[in-house]
């Protein structure tokens, strides 16, 4: 057990919806990414938080927003969901800013169905 | 980011030691060296990290080349719960690479 829990662990929704996908990290830690994982692309990042603020950005669609509360969970909104969003989601987080030699502890997903 | 290059697949016994190697010609010299690995359903997990002198942990070792162009990840003794992807990714020291980018790493398959 990574510490870091995802909720829901499976959802299905149809095409054009809205979902949020939420992650609270390992007690303490202050950065939180979120990652989607699909077959054909394998592990993408799509975002990371530090302490509440956007840190980095990677191949995050329009679409798609993230915020992290000063509880420090974080959400994932997906909106005008299209059946290629369906893929497996992880977050991670890590005690700081993600420095070069900084551990990332990883949820076990939640898998999206968009049909 | 620089790349690394990983074998797509391999095999292994139970109890035998498993050589996973990766390439990094491009590797700068700020660049760590990480490994994580996943496990079917579940997500991604830390091995082991190094950047020139070898490393050990209670997983795994990390050998690095002198050159540090390739390294290689040494599990002592494999058993059934370590088959998984195994993913070599490089992690700059200097920029802003606060995000971990996962190629396609190596499916290690651990025979009984």
């Amino acid at each position: 057990d990574s510490g870091v829990t995802q909720t829901p662990k499976h959802l299905i929704t149809a095409t054009g919806q809205r979902v949020t996908l939420r992650c609270s990290p390992r007690s303490g830690d202050l950065s939180v990414y979120w990652y989607q994982q699909s077959l054909d692309q394998g592990l993408q990042f799509l975002i990371q938080y530090y302490n509440g603020e956007e840190r980095a950005k990677g191949n995050i669609l329009e679409r798609f927003s993230a915020q992290q509360f000063p509880d420090l969970h974080s959400e994932l909104n997906l909106s005008s969901l299209e059946l290629g969003d369906s893929a497996l989601y992880f977050c991670a987080s890590s005690p700081h800013s993600g420095g070069v030699g900084e551990k990332l502890f990883f949820g076990s997903g939640t898998q999206l169905s968009v049909l | 980011d620089a790349k690394t290059t990983q074998p797509n697949s391999m095999e292994s016994n139970e109890e035998e030691p498993v050589h996973l190697p990766c390439n990094h010609s491009t590797i700068s010299g700020t660049d760590y060296i990480h490994w994580y690995r996943q496990l079917p359903s579940q997500g991604p997990e830390y091995v082991i990290h190094g950047l020139t002198s070898n490393v050990n942990n209670r997983m795994a070792s990390l050998a690095i080349a002198e050159d540090r162009k390739s390294s290689t990840l040494i599990l002592h003794r494999a058993t059934l719960r370590d088959a998984a992807v195994y993913y070599c990714i490089l992690r700059d020291l200097g920029g802003s690479n606060y995000k971990l980018t996962f190629g396609k790493g190596t499916l290690l398959t651990v025979n009984p």
